[in-house]
């Protein structure tokens, strides 16, 4: 069946770092991949996504490729900022099914 | 553009009462999921549907229960409640059967237990 794992929390950096959270997938099929954040206080929402190996899914500065070979989908942000701290969900989805990683929760002191 | 709604927005019960919450998926979405966050925890999978029926269950206590209907809202049934049972519920929907889509997600029901 299908599952995500992702890199276990919680994540810690200064401000200006650089960001990395793992995320790896087993998948029967050929799934689309998605980073979804939870900010303070909010419900989820999409961060970026990638539908087909290569892809690379960015938004907000954030970065994730769609790595067929190593089965990865690694989130990755240059230079994050405060306002960056949030949990961090890893997701696949094929027709059939969809799956969520546990989260990584970053928080980013100035 | 329809989002998911989920009903309450905030609710308070006491111990041993029970609640209903509710959600409603964006139209034409077949599943739903369930998730539970307590005060300042990570969301944890409770329970799925798909097409009126459960398709996935994660760490739902016996106490509650949910169902799917036939217009495709669910409802989650708790039961007994206990003060750990205070935390965000919130819902997400998709469609299944399809490429590329992704889940949305509701802006919760908060639940106090006091």
């Amino acid at each position: 069946g299908n599952s995500v794992t992702q890199m276990e929390g919680p994540v810690t950096l200064s401000e200006e770092a650089f960001l990395t959270i793992n995320c790896t997938y087993t998948a029967t099929g050929y799934p689309s991949l998605f980073w979804y954040v939870q900010y303070p206080g909010e419900g989820l929402q999409l961060l970026l996504k990638a539908t087909k190996a290569d892809d690379k899914g960015s938004n907000k500065g954030f970065e994730a490729t769609y790595r067929k070979e190593t089965t990865s989908f690694h989130l990755e942000k240059g230079s994050v900022q405060v306002s960056d701290s949030a949990v961090y969900f890893c997701a696949l989805s094929d027709p059939d099914d969809m799956r969520f990683g546990a989260g990584t929760r970053l928080t980013v002191k100035p | 553009a329809a989002g998911v709604i989920q009903s309450p927005r905030h609710l308070i019960k006491e111990k041993r009462e029970t609640a209903t919450l509710k959600c409603y998926p964006i139209p034409r979405h077949d599943t739903v999921y369930w998730y539970q966050q307590g005060p300042g925890q990570d969301p944890q999978f409770l329970i799925s549907f798909y097409e009126k029926m459960q398709s996935d269950k994660g760490s739902i206590p016996d106490r509650f229960s949910a169902q799917q209907f036939s217009d495709y809202h669910s409802e989650l049934n708790m039961s007994s409640l206990e003060l750990g049972d205070s935390a965000l519920y919130f819902c997400a929907s998709r469609v299944l059967g399809r490429l590329n889509t992704e889940a949305f997600f509701g802006q919760g029901t908060r639940l106090t237990v006091v």
